[in-house]
């Protein structure tokens, strides 16, 4: 199994509310990234997790909260989100957290803040 | 240079035609380049890792070099094909670090 799930695909969501987006691997990888992009523009890293571990926090605003409940896992839990947080949210995992390894990316949840 | 840049960000191809395009990036600490390609409401795939200056890399009739000291990277399709069609996305990481900086991608259209 090479794939990485992100669940769910779409989300619309109101300022007010709480949501979470799901990330799941099944790969053994034990380094895991949360990247967010707006239309037109590059993906921009947000968070990684290394060995269940935050080890870069991006500076997001505190109304993401990441969580890594095991090495498969990785969560993305959303609070008074602001329109402009809609973008497209992908996750990626690699075996370790190295430099040159490549990503193995998810197909992204698509999240609009109404 | 400070960012990673793409160039053309859009290209239309016609089918059996050659293309290439350029990836510029810091050339100061560098330690991978990475250049995936993502089709429309798939995930990004990487084609590949690039490390050191002069390197190489080939999958089937896609291909890229690497120059390390100017700071830039080329990406060639052979032959281009419809199933070509996607964005390219090109990144750099900087040694002692985890962090891929991406470029805005070059969109690729190959038409029958």
């Amino acid at each position: 199994d090479t794939e990485v799930t992100q669940t769910p695909k779409h989300l619309v969501m109101g300022m007010t509310n709480k949501k979470s987006l799901k990330c799941e691997q099944h790969m053994g990888h034990r380094a895991m990234y949360w990247y967010k992009q707006k239309a037109k523009k590059p993906p921009e890293l947000m968070f990684v997790y290394s060995y269940e571990k935050l080890s870069i926090n991006e500076s997001v605003p505190s109304r993401f909260s990441p969580e890594c409940p095991n090495s498969s896992l990785l969560n993305l839990h959303l609070h008074a989100l602001q329109p402009e947080d809609s973008a497209l949210y992908l996750c990626a995992s690699s075996p370790r957290d190295r430099e040159g390894e490549k990503l193995f990316f998810g197909s992204g949840t698509q999240l609009s803040v109404l | 240079i400070l960012n990673v840049e793409q160039s053309p960000q859009s290209l239309h191809v016609q089918e059996g035609d050659s293309t290439n395009f350029t990836c510029s990036f810091p050339s100061s600490n560098f330690y991978a380049l990475h250049w995936y390609r993502w089709e429309t409401a798939k995930s990004p795939e990487a084609l590949f890792v690039m490390t050191l200056n002069g390197d190489e890399k080939k999958k089937g009739r896609i291909s890229a070099t690497l120059n390390t000291k100017e700071g830039y990277s080329y990406l060639y399709i052979k032959g281009s094909q419809p199933e070509d069609s996607a964005t390219y996305l090109c990144a750099s990481i900087k040694a002692a670090g985890n962090k891929l900086t991406f470029g805005g991608g070059t969109r690729v259209l190959v038409k029958p």
